[in-house]
């Protein structure tokens, strides 16, 4: 069975530039999350898809951030404008309800300069 | 307030020696699940082994178990005759029924020592 798949793995950019994030979950999966990973630290979701509803987004910074997840399959994080503070491992994880385990992909390591 | 803690930023062990990486958490709802992953420096979240509130029983997952005491409201990760691979970054982490999404501590970084 295929894992996580995220793309990129890495992406370098400059502030005030956008940058968009890949997610395609384990098949069958309905619930989808994007966590955040700064250097030294656990991850922190940001938001939470249950099939293409959002769930959770009460962490995610609705100014700069959005996601979706149109078909209820793959999903997609952005970030425009960002920030310097926006350096870090962007995670995507599935699971197969909201109560079950979380299967985690590679992550994108997100350098701003 | 903190909900997990891991008071071990890093540890150092023989290789074949058990290792036991502490967590504690805070809740106030009777029924929730904890959680640990591995992290090497790929970067990917490895799922390890999980442990719900009401399970009777401590989880154990080949070498990993859980040493689970609900009253100190504690949920150490044991890991038995350690291997240079064990070397990572490991974190446990809490699922409140109410709240749903994972909150996760800030991961203890277990170095195995040939």
């Amino acid at each position: 069975e295929a894992g996580v798949a995220q793309s990129p793995r890495y992406k370098i950019i400059e502030k005030r530039q956008s940058v968009a994030f890949w997610c395609n979950p384990i098949s069958g999966h309905a619930t989808l999350y994007w966590y955040q990973q700064i250097l030294g630290q656990g991850p922190k979701l940001l938001i939470q898809f249950q099939n293409n509803g959002v769930v959770d987004d009460s962490q995610l910074p609705k100014d700069r951030f959005s996601a979706e997840r149109l078909k209820g399959v793959d999903s997609t994080l952005k970030i425009q404008p960002a920030k310097l503070e926006d350096s870090a491992v962007y995670l995507c994880a599935s699971s197969s309800q909201r109560r079950d385990t979380q299967y985690f992909g590679p992550g994108t390591r997100l350098t701003v300069l | 307030a903190q909900k997990i803690t891991q008071t071990q930023p890093g540890m150092f062990v023989q290789e074949k020696e058990a290792v036991t990486l502490d967590c504690t958490y805070d809740t106030s709802d009777p029924s929730y699940g904890l959680f640990w992953y591995k992290q090497p420096s790929s970067g990917e979240m490895i799922f390890l082994i999980y442990q719900g509130s009401y399970d009777q029983q401590n989880a154990t997952e080949g070498r990993y178990s859980l040493n689970f005491q609900k009253a100190r409201k504690s949920a150490n990760l044991v890991i038995s005759a350690s291997q240079l691979g064990d070397s990572a970054m490991y974190f446990c982490a809490m699922r409140e029924e109410g709240a749903q999404k994972l909150v996760f501590g800030q991961g203890t970084r277990l170095t195995i020592n040939p």
